[in-house]
């Protein structure tokens, strides 16, 4: 079965310190992979996605994400982290037979950025 | 564009009693999904429609829980009775097609407490 495995629960950074969430995902096809958002009192908002192509990809806000099949990771990065990344962070697969379209994610990271 | 539309936004009810969750996707969207989201966990997917018809609800418990999109737009979710383990976020989500490169994009969601 497909699922997605987010290793931090919980990361605490100062300002300007560099940031990389795990993902690891367990999927025998081809997988498509999003990491998505939710800022405090906001909803769920799509941070980067990666389909095919470059596993390098970039997103909103600085971040980015590198693909590494061998690894079955998906990472999160950020050179330096403001306050206003302060928000939980969710990986997640895209799981695709027929019509289905869901996503599977994982557990979430809570990062608290400290001024 | 406007969003996903979801209310109420909080409900707090009884065990045992009944409750019904509302979703209006984004204008034009096929496909609608709902996602419940237990504390500490990442979302985990309920049921997806495709216009009005049922493409994915096979983790829906279906001997309490109930959905339906009559006319291919808004949906309601329902639960009957409410179980204490039922407390949850209720997400929203809606895609334009269930295609795997569609992006999903999720309401506010509805913050149930079961007493």
């Amino acid at each position: 079965a497909q699922s997605v495995s987010q290793h931090n629960h919980h990361v605490i950074l100062s300002e300007a310190a560099s940031l990389e969430l795990g993902c690891n995902y367990s999927y025998g096809g081809t997988v498509n992979l999003f990491w998505y958002v939710q800022y405090p009192g906001q909803h769920l908002q799509l941070l980067l996605k990666y389909f095919s192509g470059d596993p390098l990809v970039k997103g909103i806000k600085g971040f980015e994400a590198e693909f590494i099949k061998s690894k079955f990771s998906f990472n999160l990065r950020k050179p330096s982290v403001q306050w206003s990344d302060t928000a939980e962070y969710f990986c997640a697969a895209g799981a695709y037979g027929g019509a289905t379209n869901k996503l599977i994610f994982g557990t979430g990271t809570l990062l608290a950025v400290q001024p | 564009e406007a969003g996903v539309a979801q209310s109420p936004r909080y409900k707090i009810i009884e065990k045992r009693q009944s409750v019904a969750f509302w979703c209006n996707p984004i204008s034009g969207h096929a496909t609608l999904y709902w996602y419940q989201q237990i504390l500490g966990q990442g979302p985990k997917l309920l049921i997806q429609f495709q216009n009005n018809g049922v493409v994915d609800d096979s983790q829906l418990p279906k001997d309490r829980f109930s959905a339906e999109r009559l006319k291919g737009v808004d949906s309601t979710l329902k639960i009957q009775p409410a179980k204490l383990e039922d407390s949850a976020v209720y997400l929203c989500a809606s895609s334009p097609t269930s295609g795997v490169y569609n992006e999903q994009f999720f309401g506010p969601g509805t913050r149930l407490t079961v007493l």
